[in-house]
Order: structure tokens, then sequence, then C-alpha cells
């Protein structure tokens, strides 16, 4: 099985800068990594898929990059509405496992 | 546009079995391929299982297998999960998710179900 590792756990930023989650595989998954925003008592929500596609509708201030094992999701300027929790997925191999979750909150 | 939703929220005892439906509409149930996710209170996602359409056969996490069986209703596009020999450790929120056919990630989610495992 996949082991996905997240870093950090908690990220405190204020809002208009800049924040970037890492997530890294315990071994290569190609480009096949999605990441999830979630916040409380929602669904998770499909922000970037083939680690560097957005979604429909994600806006453009959100972006992926990687390949491989290191991955990386840059939210160029936090708005209120991106304080969430955020989560990286590989789908490569089975089973298809998630990391453990970046938190973003408010500094 | 795809909708997946949901049966709403079941306490269980220990023991017991649960049956949680997701309904999709939008989209022929047979060009998707369904997962399920689940959450437990105040922790991370954890992937049950899902179908394989390469394989046309549905994966289950080891930790579930023997446990758990997902299936599908064509008929009425509902998808089911069923756990068995429940626990307080299965107290969780349910998710359903779709891969749209031609596509590896998973697009679209039910809105959850809480299933309350409690003697």
């Amino acid at each position: 099985e996949i082991v996905m590792t997240q870093s950090p756990a908690t990220l405190s930023v204020s809002p208009g800068e800049r924040a970037t989650l890492s997530c890294r595989a315990s071994q290569s998954v190609s480009s096949n990594l999605a990441w999830f925003q979630q916040k409380p008592g929602q669904a998770p929500r499909l922000l970037i898929y083939g680690a560097s596609t957005r979604a429909t509708g994600i806006p453009a201030r959100f972006s992926g990059s990687g390949s491989g094992t290191e991955f990386t999701l840059t939210i160029s300027s936090l708005q209120s509405e991106d304080f969430a929790t955020y989560y990286c997925q590989q789908y490569h191999h089975w089973p298809k496992t998630f990391g453990q979750g970046t938190k973003v909150e408010i500094k | 546009q795809v909708q997946l939703v949901q049966s709403g929220a079941a306490v269980k005892k220990p023991g017991a079995s649960v049956k949680v439906s997701c309904k999709v509409s939008g989209y022929p149930l047979i060009e998707l391929s369904i997962h399920w996710v689940r959450q437990a209170p105040g922790k991370g996602l954890e992937w049950m299982g899902g179908f394989d359409p390469e394989n046309s056969e549905t994966i289950y996490a080891q930790r579930f297998r023997g446990r758990v069986t997902m299936s599908e209703d064509t008929t009425t596009d509902t998808a089911y999960m069923e756990l068995r020999s429940l626990r307080s450790a299965d107290t969780a929120v349910y998710y359903c998710a779709a891969v749209r056919e031609g596509y590896l990630q998973l697009d679209y989610w039910g809105q959850g179900t809480l299933v309350t495992v409690s003697s």
C-alpha cells in the first residue's frame, strides 16, 4: 500500500498570503494525484487532478505541481473561503490512499 | 450534472450491519465507477473500496475485506455499501464518490451518511 504523507499538519496563514502544502508518496504515483478541499460538515471537493489540472470551476489561485513522489498545492492569495482542510489522494495504485490532511487556518 | 444523494443517518448496535445507499442522477450509473470513503469524527479520509472498470471487479481496502460489500442496482441507478459486524470504531460519516468513465479521479461526492455504532 502506498503511504501518502502531508506536511505540515496545520498551516497558519494570513488572508492574502500564499500557502504551500506538500504531499509525499512512499513510491512513485506518476501524475495520478488529486487534491481535495473539505470544510467542516461538508463533503470533500475536487480541486486538482492529474497533479496539476484544475477541476471545473476551481479558481486560478489554486495550482498543483509535482510528479513521482513529491507534490505541492499552492494557493496564491488566500481568501476567507479557502480556510479548510486539504487532502491529497493517489489513484495510481490500488488501494487509492489519502494523505492525513493539512488544515489551513487563519493566522 | 452528476448528483449523488445518500440515505439518511443510521444508529446501529455493535455486531449489527448497516447498508448505505447512493442514488445517482444526471449520469448513467453504468458509466461511473463508485467508490466509498469514510471519515471518523475529527479524523481524515479513509478509502474503503471502489469499482475497477479495467478488471470489472470491486477492490476493497485490506482492513475491510470480509466485512464489507459494495454493490449496484443499475435499474435504479443506486449504489450500496454494506458493512457488517459493526463496532464503535466504525462510527463515521460514509461518503460515496464517483469516477466518470475514461477518468481516474473522484469527481463527484455524495453528501455523506453518518453511521453511529453504540450500545
